[in-house]
């Protein structure tokens, strides 16, 4: 299993330029989720998703826009860039949505600047 | 809001020695925590989880040590190594979303 994979590695925006960060996992996992990390912070939840068709906002969703068509895929969607979401963008996946002994695996992540 | 928080951001240690990372959650209501650790470029790497009905657990060089009286989380890590340096996070479950709360993380530094 290629586990969670997350593209592109590295990207650069104009401000007001649009993108979709793409993410899949191979797990047949149902939960899937974005976070953001900024320098020197911890992890924050920008959507989730419970399954196919369902997404919930999270703690920063501002700015951001997701969907969930497959179980595989999780695209993250940044309509109008701003210098504020620079930041590396992180998509996991677990089965049964974080309950006891249901492990979170994260992708390699997503390193965003915004000029 | 709830949260959880670290009580220190770097702790630099001489391999060999013995690590003891902290953590304070806010959230009395979490029943599950667990310990990521990342390295440079890389996203977080499940180490040890816990559950609130516990208050110790161990695995290989690890230690998770829960103290629910003061919300309180550690993470012990026996004969520090210098593959161990990274930064490590604490995180909370939250039922409602079905998702995690992280911690600001402490970064280790390993002394040769």
């Amino acid at each position: 299993n290629a586990g969670v994979t997350q593209t592109p590695k590295f990207r650069i925006l104009k401000i007001g330029q649009s993108m979709t960060l793409q993410c899949t996992q191979d797990m047949n996992h149902n939960y899937m989720y974005w976070y953001r990390q900024d320098p020197g912070m911890g992890l924050k939840l920008i959507y989730y998703s419970v399954g196919a068709g369902i997404t919930d906002k999270g703690e920063v969703p501002n700015g951001y826009n997701v969907s969930r068509s497959t179980t595989e895929d999780f695209p993250l969607r940044l309509e109008l860039a701003a210098p504020s979401q620079t930041s590396v963008y992180f998509c996991a996946s677990s089965y049964g949505g974080g309950l006891a002994g249901d492990e979170q695996f994260f992708g390699p992540g997503t390193r965003l600047t915004v000029l | 809001g709830e949260s959880v928080g670290l009580h220190l951001p770097t702790l630099s240690v001489q391999e060999g020695d013995n690590s003891i990372i902290n953590c304070a959650y806010s959230n009395s209501a979490s029943d599950y925590f667990i310990w990521y650790k990342q390295e440079s470029g890389k996203g977080p790497q499940f180490i040890i989880d816990i559950r609130s009905n516990m208050d110790k657990r161990q695995g290989q060089r690890v230690t998770v040590l829960l103290n629910k009286t003061v919300k309180h989380l550690s993470l012990q890590i026996a004969a520090t190594q210098p593959g161990d340096s990274a930064v490590y996070f604490c995180a909370e479950n939250d039922t409602g979303r079905r998702a995690l709360t992280f911690g600001s993380g402490t970064r280790l530094q390993v002394q040769p």
